[in-house]
């Protein structure tokens, strides 16, 4: 499995301008979590998914913030308007529930969002 | 509100010496918890992880201890490699998906 699959790895913007984070989990997985990495607060969760319904949103820091999971296979964190406060890496993870050992999340290699 | 904390920022061990890296959680639902390894440019990868039916769990070089009494857990690394160093996150969990992390601590293990 090719693991947890983000795109684009580097975004750089003008601020007032539309961001879409995607990701793609593993195959399988019917979690699907948005975190958001900051010097000050660390990993932060965003939002998550449960067989792509959202369950919790309460991470998501203000409306600009929007995410969807159209399909197992693929979700998208849309940031509109943008601002330089959201600079920060992005990550998404995914999991199974009742995996044995629970190993956690499996998570991709993160967005790095710029916004100038 | 951060329900996880990691109060150091960094830490900074010799080769071949313990590595003790410490959180502390606040909610007392937390029945998980884990510890993720983060190099630069990559995401955070799985290391070890303890129920909180247990007070510890070892793998190798890796010890986590959980004192629930005090909200405490502890990483121990014995001993301390270079390639050890990395950013240190705690996570723990209530219902197994729903992980709430701590804000890092960064090892560097100096040769």
């Amino acid at each position: 499995d090719a693991g947890v699959i983000q795109s684009p790895r580097h975004e750089v913007t003008e601020m007032g301008q539309e961001v879409t984070l995607r990701c793609k989990p593993i195959s399988g997985h019917d979690y699907l979590f948005w975190y958001r990495q900051t010097m000050m607060r660390g990993l932060e969760l965003l939002i998550y998914f449960n067989n792509n319904v959202p369950i919790d949103d309460s991470g998501m820091p203000e409306d600009r913030f929007s995410a969807k999971m159209p399909n197992a296979s693929f979700s998208t964190l849309k940031i509109q308007p943008s601002e330089p406060r959201d600079s920060a890496v992005y990550f998404c993870a995914s999991s199974l529930w009742g995996q044995p050992d629970n190993y956690g999340y499996t998570f991709g290699s993160g967005t790095r969002l710029t916004v100038v | 509100d951060q329900q996880v904390k990691q109060n150091s920022p960094s830490l900074s061990v010799q080769e071949g010496r313990i590595s003790i890296l410490n959180c502390d959680y606040t909610n007392s639902m937390f029945d998980y918890f884990l510890w993720y390894k983060k190099y630069p440019a990559e995401g955070p990868t799985f290391l070890i992880s303890i129920s909180s039916i247990k007070d510890k769990n070892e793998d190798g070089r890796f010890t986590v201890f959980l004192n629930k009494s005090a909200k405490h857990l502890s990483l121990h690394i014995v001993p301390s490699q270079p390639g050890d160093s990395a950013v240190y996150f705690c996570a723990a969990s209530a219902f197994a998906n729903d992980m709430r992390f701590g804000a890092g601590t960064r090892l560097t293990v100096k040769p």
